[in-house]
């Protein structure tokens, strides 16, 4: 069964410090796809990243950055030099299927609330 | 480009009467997805649809169901509400070309409390 586990259910840093947000994700698809997502308290989902299982390269986008590890299945996500306007919960998401699967169904794990304080 | 649209953003009901939610997926996105999200139980699929027909159905009971149009608008629907159902409602949309999962995109919610 599918299932996707954020462990760190609140973390709290200072501004500027480094957060590493943790992801495990349960598949037995050889082909499925990762995201990760922003909830600010306006309660909108943003999205930050997708990654299919094909491409286990790490990526960096200006302060943010995802580690993809099939070896351990994770899927963790690095904010650098952290800032208040981080603070949100971030939800780690998985899909299954390959080409021609479903869309719709994401499995979303439990999210981790970050506090960036001043 | 405009994003996911729902209406109405908030939502009082009472047990027992039913309640209709919109949304208005990104134009040219022809799947919409919903999904309930509550404290208790995180975030939840409720069902997917494509082309005005259901592709896919979470683990709700019949009370809840939805629809799509030809403009791929879609509206889901709760009947008998219950005390449990207080939640927020995400509409979420895709653009589904060549096939796999494509990245949804999401509305701001509705918040239905019920009373």
């Amino acid at each position: 069964a599918q299932k996707v586990t954020q462990a760190q259910t609140e973390i709290s840093v200072v501004e500027k410090e480094d957060v590493t947000l943790d992801c495990v994700y349960e598949t037995r698809d050889t082909t499925y796809y990762l995201f990760w997502y922003k909830q600010p308290p306006s309660g909108e989902l943003v999205f930050l990243i997708r990654r299919n299982s094909f491409d286990e390269q790490n990526e960096i986008s200006g302060r943010y950055s995802w580690n993809f590890q099939k070896s351990t299945s994770s899927f963790n996500f690095t904010i650098t030099a952290s800032q208040v306007v981080d603070s949100a919960v971030y939800f780690c998401a998985l899909s299954e299927g390959g080409y021609g699967g479903s869309q719709g169904n994401l499995i979303f794990g439990k999210g981790t609330k970050l506090s960036v304080k001043p | 480009k405009a994003g996911v649209t729902q209406t109405p953003r908030y939502l009082i009901k009472t047990r027992g009467q039913q309640v209709t939610l919109s949304c208005s997926p990104i134009s040219g996105h022809r799947s919409v997805s919903w999904y309930q999200q509550t404290p208790g139980q995180g975030l939840q699929f409720l069902f997917e649809y494509f082309s005005e027909t259901q592709r896919n159905k979470g683990n709700f009971p019949g009370r809840f169901s939805g629809r799509q149009f030809s403009n791929s608008r879609s509206e889901m629907n709760v009947s008998t509400l219950e005390l449990g159902d207080s939640a927020l409602y995400l509409c979420a949309s895709s653009l589904e070309t060549s096939g796999g999962s494509d990245t949804q995109y999401f509305g701001p919610g509705t918040r239905l409390t019920v009373l």
